[in-house]
């Protein structure tokens, strides 16, 4: 089983749609929970970290379920501009982040 | 300068050469690190180094060989590559883990070995 997956994608959704990204992990003593951004041929940004009681960022929200080990971030009213591949990346004690292979957004005008 | 700046942007070397990237931060981080990203692949960490001190390799071939002189810069020495090591290679650093954590990725190096 790898360390981190995610929904494979792509995902092509219209202007203004809401749409659900899933991350699983595999290591329950996983200490930290990022969600990143990666526009094509760019370096890959961070979006948004991921807390024990959930955490919203205007049209993005991210929910951590430490049980089943798996992570979720939603877009809702997505824009153009929303388009990337959205990286899951999961972090230990010792400074290690596993990246998940993301999951490429699609916003369609 | 802020954040993470990685040079060359792009680099083109034979499979004879020697080359190496350079990565600097400015964050006043304690850690850096070194992933390639092939195509069509998650990131994969070749290295750490925490406190300037190397602290995984994960059995990444000995033709990359990495450099931390101190807690701002790193290197990447390449010599003998294949030409499946062209890949993206960037550099990232971060201060501890936790909450608000995270990397800083550099812009990375786009390396095509022929």
């Amino acid at each position: 089983r790898k360390e981190v997956e995610q929904d494979p994608g792509p995902f092509n959704v219209p202007e203004g749609a809401t749409v659900a990204f899933n991350c699983t992990y595999s290591n329950s003593a996983s200490q930290s929970f990022f969600w990143y951004r990666q526009d094509c041929r760019k370096e890959p940004k961070l979006l948004m970290s991921v807390y024990s009681s959930g955490n919203e960022d205007g049209r993005f929200t991210a929910q951590l379920n430490r049980a089943s080990q798996y992570i979720s971030l939603l877009i809702r009213d997505s824009k153009l501009s929303d388009s990337a591949t959205y990286l899951c990346v999961v972090g230990d004690y010792g400074q290690n982040f596993v990246f998940g292979p993301g999951t490429r957004l699609s916003v369609l005008p | 300068e802020t954040g993470v700046t990685q040079t060359p942007r792009h680099l083109v070397m034979g499979m004879t050469n020697k080359k190496s990237l350079k990565c600097e931060q400015h964050l006043g981080h304690n850690a850096m690190y070194w992933y390639k990203q092939s195509a069509k692949k998650p990131l994969e960490l070749m290295f750490v180094y925490s406190l300037e001190e190397r602290v995984e390799n994960n059995s990444v071939p000995s033709r990359f060989s990495p450099e931390c002189p101190n807690s701002s810069h790193l290197f990447l020495h390449l010599h003998t590559l294949q030409p499946e090591d062209s890949a993206l290679y960037l550099c990232a650093s971060s201060q501890g883990v936790g909450p608000g954590g995270g990397y800083t990725f550099g812009s990375g190096t786009r390396l095509t070995v022929v």
